[in-house]
């Protein structure tokens, strides 16, 4: 199947900071998403995004599907912005079978 | 709207035991899938459902089962409670089938222990 691998692992950030998280995969896509696990487990759906550019606020993904990999940028961090970030795509010749990346984890510290 | 629903939230197990976790969403999704993540880990995903009457193992089958009757429910069987399927139990859904904007939501989870 299709393999994801998430860059970096870990992130620890001042208040304000901009960072730029990566999400490489090994096969052609046609959904990739961005979620956003908070410290209480809740996940949130940030970006659907299977090519081009996308920006909600702070927030913005994106991703080159000819070079199998994608980008979220956050821009101005924000304490609530700690937690884990995940990419989650599915392979071109997969029919509905998301798989997610092992995350990175975001740290902001005021 | 109440979305994806998953019930129970908090469950202790004997080892041993049988349980089912139940997922149900009301937004006519035809994809569901379920995850486990286990602490300080990714998702992994366990089985999926393109719609009623079909469903296909993920990366972590062993040890569970799934059943798709209905478009709205997708419960998750877990025979034989071991230690290793302590985790935190995702179910998600998706609207797939020509409607499908991509994006998967969630449920709240269920956390289950066994000991």
């Amino acid at each position: 199947g299709i393999q994801v691998e998430q860059s970096p692992p870990d992130l620890i950030l001042q208040e304000g900071a901009n960072s730029t998280l990566r999400c490489n995969f090994s096969d052609s896509v046609n959904n990739l998403q961005w979620f956003h696990q908070n410290p209480w487990g809740q996940l949130i759906n940030l970006f659907y995004i299977p090519s081009g550019t996308k920006q909600n606020g702070r927030l913005s993904a994106t991703t080159v599907a000819t070079e199998r990999y994608s980008l979220l940028y956050i821009s101005s961090s924000q304490t609530t912005d700690s937690g884990v970030y995940f990419c989650a795509l599915q392979g071109g010749t997969s029919y509905g079978k998301l798989t997610f990346g092992q995350g990175t984890i975001l740290t902001v510290h005021p | 709207n109440a979305g994806v629903t998953q019930t129970p939230k908090f469950r202790i197990l004997k080892i041993g035991q049988s349980m089912t976790l139940q997922c149900t969403q009301d937004m006519n999704h035809n994809y569901m899938y379920w995850y486990r993540q286990d602490p300080g880990m990714g998702l992994k995903l366990i089985y999926y459902s393109v719609g009623a009457g079909i469903t296909d193992k993920g990366e972590v089958p062993n040890g569970y089962n799934v059943s798709r009757s209905t478009t709205e429910d997708f419960p998750l069987r877990l025979e034989l409670a071991a230690p290793s399927q302590t985790s935190v139990y995702f179910c998600a859904s998706r609207a797939g089938w020509g409607r499908d904007t991509g994006e998967l939501f969630f449920g709240e989870g269920s956390r289950l222990t066994v000991l």
